[in-house]
């Protein structure tokens, strides 16, 4: 059972557009959401997390909206550039602690074009 | 800013042979993670250790094991190897206490 679900698997924006990636999850022990990027044969990036008590948090061109009740979170880069041509991942986890290992949904390869 | 060091990059192994990765977190970093990602598949959490004690367990195969060590760097230890363990692994560190998990550049492995 999959349990963070990710949408769209891939996604094609004009240069300058705004992407968006959603997520969608089923255990509310989740309280962790962070976004990652990864280029081909790289390690992901850190992109951007949120925590339930927020609904919203940008950093730059990156904002994640949250959506507690729903369950859902989303990615927004504004103003995408060619460079942003990567697979993103969102991912959660749970307290126990803080060393919990992430669960991560099925990536979504986004594609910006020039 | 120092990143995660992992070693070696890339390996090569025949079926039924041992491998072992090795990870050396951010400093001062306690927390160790170790992902494995095959070909367009999502990162899948196998196993952390937070202070040489195992905290979290995921997906990690029986043939698998891990320990972390004094220094807080960790080693994945894999035997009798097989063709579906080909992937990339890769190692994460965070302080216990902040979640944010950052990864390193992975060992890609091969299983021929």
């Amino acid at each position: 059972q999959q349990q963070v679900k990710q949408s769209p698997q891939s996604l094609i924006v004009q240069k300058g557009g705004i992407s968006i990636i959603n997520c969608a999850y089923e255990n509310t022990a989740f309280d962790y959401f962070p976004w990652y990027q990864q280029f081909p044969g790289k390690g992901p990036a850190l992109l951007i997390a949120i925590r339930p008590d927020v609904s919203e948090k940008k950093e730059g061109r990156f904002t994640i909206s949250f959506n507690k009740s729903a369950k859902q979170f989303s990615l927004h880069i504004m103003d995408s550039q060619p460079g942003d041509s990567a697979t993103y991942f969102c991912a959660a986890s749970s307290p126990g602690g803080g060393a919990d290992g992430l669960t991560f949904g099925k990536g979504t390869h986004l594609i910006i074009q020039p | 800013a120092a990143g995660v060091i992992q070693s070696p990059r890339h390996l090569i192994k025949e079926k039924r042979e041992t491998a072992t990765l090795k990870c050396y977190p951010i400093p001062r970093h306690d927390t160790v993670y170790w992902y494995q990602q095959g070909p367009g598949q999502d990162p899948q959490f196998l196993i952390s250790f937070y202070e040489k004690m195992q905290s979290d367990k995921g997906s990690i195969p029986d043939r698998f094991s891990a320990q972390q060590f004094s220094d807080y760097h960790s080693e994945l230890n894999m035997s009798s190897l097989e063709l579906g363990d080909s992937a990339l692994y890769f190692c994460a560190s965070s302080l216990v206490r902040g979640n944010e998990q950052f990864f390193g550049p992975g060992t890609r492995l091969t299983v021929l």
